[in-house]
């Protein structure tokens, strides 16, 4: 089944304590991204990578990094969280680029503490 | 810069009823359109796109939309609503442009409504 699949589900942590939210595509998409969703502010993006070893910034990158290693994976790091990080995370692809829509993960809600 | 404005919030209909969702987007171009539902505890569904052609365009679940360049809109509407469309629908618009790979990729989301059904 095609599919964006993210790990975790839901994660509580503590501000300050690292951590990686894993996203892997089973599509072969050249395009991949991240988007954070707050109530009232819809969907925001994070980060956006056009292939692999290429990425760029979105509209709220702070305190945000991501890698591209693989075409499957595109992880999102928070080196050091804050409470302000505390959300609901979209990885999503897309085989010509977002502005031709993407394919949505189901979600990591993140709680930071 | 692009941008969507979904100007309702929060709507209530009572089931059988017929919904009309707005949306409005700024785009310097002709945009790529989209409508996205999210239900309870979901994810992200797409439920129809306008890339070019048509401008009514018909999605998944009985749901149509349609692209008004002269209102800067993209509503989406369905003649009669069932008990499980309560959910989330937000509009997006696609960036195609590519100056210098800095909003190459980007998919911009209006704020999103919710809509809840009566029954």
């Amino acid at each position: 089944e095609a599919q964006v699949t993210q790990n975790p589900r839901y994660l509580i942590t503590v501000t300050g304590k690292k951590l990686t939210v894993t996203c892997s595509q089973n599509m072969n998409h050249e395009y991949m991204s991240w988007y954070r969703q707050d109530p009232g502010l819809g969907l925001r993006q994070i980060y956006y990578s056009m292939n692999v070893e290429v990425t760029d910034k979105g509209d709220v990158p702070e305190g945000y990094k991501v890698s591209r290693k693989e075409k499957r994976n595109f992880p999102l790091i928070l080196e050091s969280p804050s409470p302000n990080q505390t959300s609901l995370y979209f990885c999503a692809s897309s085989i010509q680029g977002g502005g031709y829509g993407y394919t949505f993960g189901s979600g990591t809600r993140l709680t930071v503490v | 810069a692009q941008s969507v404005t979904q100007p309702d919030i929060h709507i209530t209909v009572s089931e059988g009823a017929s919904l009309e969702l707005r949306c409005n987007y700024s785009y310097g171009a002709t945009p790529y359109l989209f409508w996205y539902v999210q239900s309870p505890g979901q994810g992200l569904q797409l439920l129809l796109k306008y890339f070019s052609g048509d401008t009514l365009v018909q999605g998944i679940k009985g749901f149509e939309a349609e692209f008004k360049r002269s209102q800067s809109s993209f509503n989406l509407r369905k003649p009669s609503v069932h008990w499980s469309d309560a959910a989330e629908y937000f509009c997006a618009v696609g960036d195609l442009a590519n100056a210098g790979g800095t909003s190459y990729g980007k998919l911009t989301f209006g704020q999103g409504t919710i809509l809840t059904v009566h029954p």
